[in-house]
């Protein structure tokens, strides 16, 4: 099966801080995302790699960085944490390219920005 | 750009019953669709996908999933809810090209009760 890890479960930062979520998956998968999931508005993308080094913003990339140094390994960074972007962030992978890969999701990390 | 609503935010349905979750897509092409379910505290997990052919999808969990080209939907249905159901739901849809990005409905909660 495959295996997508986030780091922390939940996490707690205060405004200012400079916050980074990791994220591994097992497979060898050539894709990988990051969303947030708030309350009535879904997933939305933030941003997406389909391969090292390789970087595509999503849907709401404002406050968000992201680093892909290894296949397995994307990290999400807020350069400045700010209230707003207190939610739920999940992460996944699929492979190869094109819109009929399934995507496989972590279990997500609960940040509070304090 | 393809788009996903799903109309019911919330539903309640007895033990036992049958339950039908509604997922319309907006696309101009054949799509692909997904439906992913997620516990709570959990990440996504995938139930059932629709590339092509028949228009009758089997998932796990007892799901199965219809096609309807003329209605742009694929709703989900489940004959018999058990208790473990309860959970959030999310409809969304891919398209053929080489996009590898998915869009997601905004959820729909299932209640279960006894």
């Amino acid at each position: 099966d495959v295996k997508v890890t986030q780091s922390s479960r939940y996490l707690v930062k205060r405004t200012g801080e400079k916050v980074f979520l990791e994220c591994v998956q097992d497979m060898d998968h050539e894709n990988m995302f990051w969303y947030r999931q708030d309350p009535g508005l879904g997933l939305r993308l933030i941003y997406f790699s389909y391969d090292v080094k390789m970087k595509e913003k999503g849907d709401i990339p404002e406050g968000y960085s992201v680093s892909r140094e290894k296949k397995e390994r994307f990290s999400l960074i807020l350069e400045s944490a700010s209230t707003n972007q207190t939610s739920m962030y999940l992460c996944a992978s699929s492979p190869i390219r094109g819109g009929n890969q399934p995507q496989h999701f972590g279990d997500g990390t609960r940040l509070s920005i304090l | 750009a393809q788009s996903v609503t799903q109309p019911d935010i919330h539903i309640t349905v007895s033990e036992g019953a049958s339950l039908e979750l509604r997922c319309n897509y907006s696309y101009g092409a054949t799509p692909y669709l997904f439906w992913y379910v997620q516990s709570p505290g959990q990440g996504l997990q995938l139930l059932l996908k629709y590339f092509s052919g028949d228009t009758l999808v089997q998932g796990i969990k007892g799901f199965e999933a219809e096609f309807k080209r003329s209605q742009s939907s694929f709703n989900l249905r489940k004959p018999s809810v058990h208790w473990s159901d309860a959970a959030e739901y999310f409809c969304a849809v891919g398209t053929a090209f080489i996009d590898y990005k998915l869009s997601f409905g905004a959820g729909t909660t299932v209640t279960v009760r006894a």
